[in-house]
């Protein structure tokens, strides 16, 4: 059972729109959310995170939103860039124990 | 060196070898892992060190033991895998008691196994 989900495995926007990643998660136990970036042949870097008490995080062009009684988050990247095609996991953390979502490829055209 | 280093990045073996990968961190983190990411998977956590203690210890098989000397060195040992072993193994290292478990992970290894 896959307690972290993310529903599209790859998503493309224009440069200068907003893109929109998703994930689901079934745990209620989750304490923290966390955004991650992976390029090819680089491990994943940390890119954002929210508390479960919240429901709003915003750090520049990334903003993420939790919805706990929905079990939603995302992470909105606007305006979007070509240097942010990339990988996207989301993780949720539950005491100390990261679960991550199996990563969406964001392709951003010029 | 800065961050999150792991040796070697790639690594060809047959099923009888027996290697090591090796992963250190230069962040003073006192909380190290191992992932696996085989192609199309979430990452999996595979073990979980504490200041040097094995916190976690994700129901793998035997033929991957972990070494963690100090809390700057990681190694994972292996002998006797199988083909479906071939995957992305990463390291990563947190602080252990940060409540986001910030996770600062290494470039990983590519390992085949023939």
């Amino acid at each position: 059972d896959q307690q972290v989900k993310q529903n599209s495995p790859s998503l493309s926007v224009q440069e200068g729109r907003i893109s929109i990643l998703n994930c689901d998660y079934t745990n209620s136990m989750f304490d923290y959310f966390l955004w991650y970036k992976k390029y090819p042949a680089e491990g994943p870097t940390f890119l954002i995170s929210i508390s479960s008490i919240k429901d709003k995080n915003e750090d520049g062009r990334f903003t993420v939103f939790l919805n706990k009684s929905a079990k939603h988050l995302s992470l909105h990247i606007v305006p979007s860039q070509p240097g942010d095609s990339a990988v996207y996991f989301c993780a949720a953390n539950n005491a100390g124990k990261s679960t991550f979502g199996d990563g969406t490829t964001l392709t951003v055209k010029p | 060196e800065t961050g999150v280093t792991q040796t070697p990045r790639h690594l060809v073996m047959g099923m009888t070898n027996k290697k090591s990968l090796k992963c250190e961190q230069h962040l003073g983190h006192n909380a190290m892992y191992w992932y696996k990411q085989s192609a199309k998977k979430p990452l999996e956590l595979m073990f979980v060190y504490n200041f040097k203690e094995q916190t976690e210890n994700n129901s793998v098989p035997s033929r991957f033991s972990p070494e963690c000397p100090n809390s700057s060195h990681l190694f994972l040992h292996l002998h006797t895998l199988q083909p479906e072993d071939s995957a992305l193994y990463l390291c990563a290292s947190s602080q252990a008691r940060d409540p986001s478990n910030e996770q600062f992970f290494g470039p990983g290894t590519r390992l085949t196994v023939l």
